[in-house]
């Protein structure tokens, strides 16, 4: 079975950092570009970056550029975002998700995602 | 944020059709293919629609999708009650060294 398993999110305080994981399994991981998308609470969908799968080829939101680093370990088909300077902002469900393919860009969709962790930023 | 507009709500009753549109630009729905995501109360997204009108395996060809120039549009016919949902259009977008765009949204209601 095709799985992604968020985990790494919680409660942290402006300006802290934090580290996402995503554990994939049941494909070829290195195979695939991965992505993140985050659900601020009662919103919609928002890209945050995308990773191909050599990791040649990184994108991140406007938002989080300059904060937020993505990276993964093919050896572990895991996939990371590692959050600095975070904001009330960036509260939360952050879903880690399969590409079709092994470029992120024009074509891109998203065939698998995760059940998403909750980070909640706050004082 | 969002860069793709769509309609916040739409609805029906059971068996009628319902078409939520999806408005872009020529950077995104213009120039890359559009795909659309259904999320279930409580549920992370699910893909409903890939490269404009294609259906993945298992979902019901109730479903449909379409695009044209900068414009897309999803129709539900046959509406269901487990089709009440949130809906997102997204595409590539070529603009600001390329992002992937979601649209605003649109909550459907199975009245």
């Amino acid at each position: 079975e095709v799985q992604l398993v968020e985990s790494g999110g919680g409660l942290v305080q402006p300006g802290r950092s934090l580290r996402l994981s995503c554990a994939a399994s049941g494909f070829t991981f290195d195979d695939y570009a991965m992505h993140w998308v985050r659900q601020a609470p009662g919103k919609g969908l928002e890209w945050v970056s995308g990773i191909s799968w050599n990791s040649g080829s990184i994108g991140y939101a406007d938002s989080v550029k300059g904060r937020f680093t993505i990276s993964r370990d093919n050896a572990k088909n895991s996939l990371y975002l590692q959050m600095n300077s975070l904001r009330a902002e960036d509260t939360a469900l952050y879903y880690c998700a399969k590409d079709i393919t092994y470029y992120y860009g024009s074509g891109s969709y998203y065939t698998v995602w995760g059940q998403g962790t909750l980070v909640t930023v706050s004082s | 944020q969002s860069v793709l507009t769509q309609p916040p709500s739409a609805s029906g009753t059971p068996g009628q059709r319902v078409t939520i549109s999806c408005s872009g630009s020529s950077s995104n729905i213009g120039s890359n293919t559009v795909n659309w995501y259904q999320q279930l109360p409580g549920t992370a997204p699910k893909l409903l629609i890939y490269s404009n009108n294609q259906r993945p395996s298992g979902v019901p060809d109730r479903f449909s999708g379409s695009k044209s120039g900068t414009s897309a549009s999803l129709a539900i016919s046959g509406l269901q009650s487990e089709d009440e949902a949130d809906y997102y259009c997204a595409a590539w977008d070529d603009s600001l060294n390329g992002r992937y765009v979601f649209g605003t949204g649109t909550k459907v209601t199975v009245l």
